[in-house]
């Protein structure tokens, strides 16, 4: 079947542009996470979504950073006012619910100039 | 958070087995040993996962310290594709929530 879908898989944009990044869980996957892997480095948790509960928000890194997940299925990311720090590979995951293993996009680069 | 050591880079040969170490001396009883692969250009991979046996499937094995504090994930023949960054991660009751990533393990694959 179709794993987790990402959009764009690269983008490039201005500083202080706002981006919007898109993530397609598997069907059926309760549990959606955001991460960030800047160059070089390991991945950083940002959001978490479980069923209609609560987002868990505590690892986005500014307010200029904002997710949500509409109808329990796809999840947008926000970054507004972009800034230079903000390029990496972001990153998205689903899993049956959160005790099953992750199952990967293959991310969105973003560069911002 | 419990926390995992693995040697920076490792380097293997083509057919042969490769044994990746991982050290977690402050793993508590609850706490899930998953391990995770990422290939150039893609997001990472599940590998496997354990608690306190080994554990097998088909495409790697996990041998797991009597006392928990080590763990080696085994790559019977490697090969090629496996050239990738293994990532050793531990789960508080193998909740992957907030799974935290650290710098990994780079396998290089020699022909």
């Amino acid at each position: 079947g179709a794993g987790v879908s990402q959009s764009p898989s690269n983008k490039v944009t201005e500083k202080g542009k706002d981006v919007e990044l898109r993530c397609d869980p598997i069907s059926g996957h309760t549990a959606l996470y955001w991460y960030r892997q800047s160059l070089g480095q390991g991945l950083e948790f940002l959001i978490y979504f479980q069923g209609n509960s609560a987002p868990d928000k505590s690892g986005l890194p500014s307010d200029r950073f904002s997710a949500e997940r509409t109808g329990g299925s796809v999840s947008t990311l926000t970054i507004q006012r972009t800034q230079q720090e903000d390029s990496a590979v972001y990153l998205c995951a689903s899993s049956l619910e959160v005790r099953e293993k992750l199952f990967f996009g293959s991310g969105t680069q973003l560069s911002v100039l | 958070d419990a926390k995992t050591t693995q040697p920076n880079s490792m380097e293997s040969n083509e057919e042969e087995p490769v044994h990746l170490p991982c050290n977690h001396s402050t793993i508590s009883g609850t706490d899930y040993i998953h391990w995770y692969r990422q290939l150039p250009s893609q997001g990472p991979e599940y590998v496997i996962h354990g608690l306190t046996s080994n554990v097998n499937n088909r495409m790697a094995s996990l041998a797991i310290a009597e006392d928990r504090k080590s763990s080696t994930l085994i790559l019977h023949r490697a090969t090629l594709r496996d050239a990738a960054v293994y990532y050793c991660i531990l789960t508080s009751g193998g909740s992957n929530y907030k799974l935290t990533f650290g710098k990994g393990t780079l396998l290089t694959v020699n022909p």
